[in-house]
C-alpha cells in the first residue's frame, strides 16, 4: 500500500487532455514539493515535473502540474501514442523521513 | 553530459552477499544527494534511501532499513547499494538516481530526482 494514492489507470483518445490525481496527507504532500515522472515500459522514470508545477529543460509544456493542500495533478493535453507510460509522484514524507512514490498511474491513449 | 551508469545484471542465489555500482559523470558527485530506488517486476517504484557524497551522510526508508547497505566513494564518483544476504524476494530492477533538493544539506528539502541510471536487473533464484 503506497503512501501516495494514484488511479490506476486512466485512458483517452489521442489529441485529448488527461489529468491523474495523487492523493496523499499533511506529512507528504501538505508539506512537501511534489514531482512527477515517466516511465515508459523497461526503461528508466523520467522527470517531468518538480517543485509542483516546473518543467525541465525539454518537457513539453502539453505536460503540467498543480498541487493544492494534500493533493496534486498532473495534467497532459493533446495527447500523443507516445505518451503511454506509466506515471508516478513523488515527495517527501516527514513522519517516515524518507522519499514516498505513488502507486503509479497506467495512461493508455486510445 | 550529466549522467549516472550503473553496473550490469546480476544473477544470485539467496544467502550471497552483493554490491552494485552506480558512477556519475558530468557534475560534481559530492555536491548532490544519490537516491536508491527499487522496481519490483510489474510493480511501482519504491524509495529505498539517498546518500550525500559529500560526507557519506544516509538515510533509509523504513522499509530498508537494516536489510540494505547504502555508500559512495567521492575518489572514484560512484554510490553503492550492497546486500550481505541475498533473499528471493530481493529480485527487482534497482535504479540510481540525483535527489535533488533546494538545501544541499537536507534530503528532505527534496523537489526532484533529475538524473537517472539505466537501472540494474537483480535476480535472486536457487
Amino acid at each position: 500500500q503506497s503512501v501516495l494514492t494514484q488511479p490506476p489507470s486512466v485512458s483517452a483518445a489521442p489529441g485529448q487532455k488527461v489529468t491523474i490525481s495523487c492523493s496523499g496527507s499533511s506529512s507528504n504532500i501538505g508539506n512537501n514539493y511534489v514531482s512527477w515522472y515517466q516511465q515508459v515500459p523497461g526503461t528508466a522514470p523520467k522527470l517531468l515535473i518538480s517543485e509542483n508545477k516546473k518543467r525541465p529543460s525539454g518537457i513539453p509544456d502539453r505536460f503540467s502540474g498543480s498541487k493544492s493542500g494534500t493533493s496534486a495533478t498532473l495534467g497532459i493535453t493533446g495527447l500523443l501514442p507516445g505518451d503511454e507510460a506509466d506515471y508516478y509522484c513523488g515527495t517527501w514524507d516527514n513522519s517516515l523521513s524518507a522519499g514516498v512514490f505513488g502507486g503509479g498511474t497506467k495512461l493508455t491513449v486510445l | 553530459e550529466v549522467q549516472l551508469v550503473q553496473s550490469g545484471a546480476e544473477v544470485k542465489k539467496p544467502g550471497d552477499s552483493l554490491k552494485i555500482s552506480c558512477e556519475a559523470f558530468g557534475y560534481t558527485f559530492a555536491n548532490y544527494w544519490i537516491a536508491w530506488v527499487r522496481q519490483m517486476p510489474g510493480k511501482g517504484l519504491e524509495w529505498m534511501g539517498v546518500i550525500y557524497p559529500g560526507d557519506s551522510a544516509a538515510r533509509y526508508s523504513p522499509s530498508f532499513q537494516g536489510q540494505v547497505t547504502i555508500s559512495a566513494d567521492k575518489s572514484t564518483s560512484t554510490a553503492h547499494l550492497q546486500w550481505s544476504s541475498l533473499k528471493a524476494s530481493d529480485t527487482a530492477i534497482y535504479y540510481c538516481a540525483r535527489h535533488r533538493t533546494t538545501i544541499t544539506s537536507r534530503p528532505d528539502y527534496f523537489f526532484g530526482m533529475d538524473v537517472w541510471g539505466q537501472g540494474t536487473t537483480l535476480t535472486v533464484s536457487s
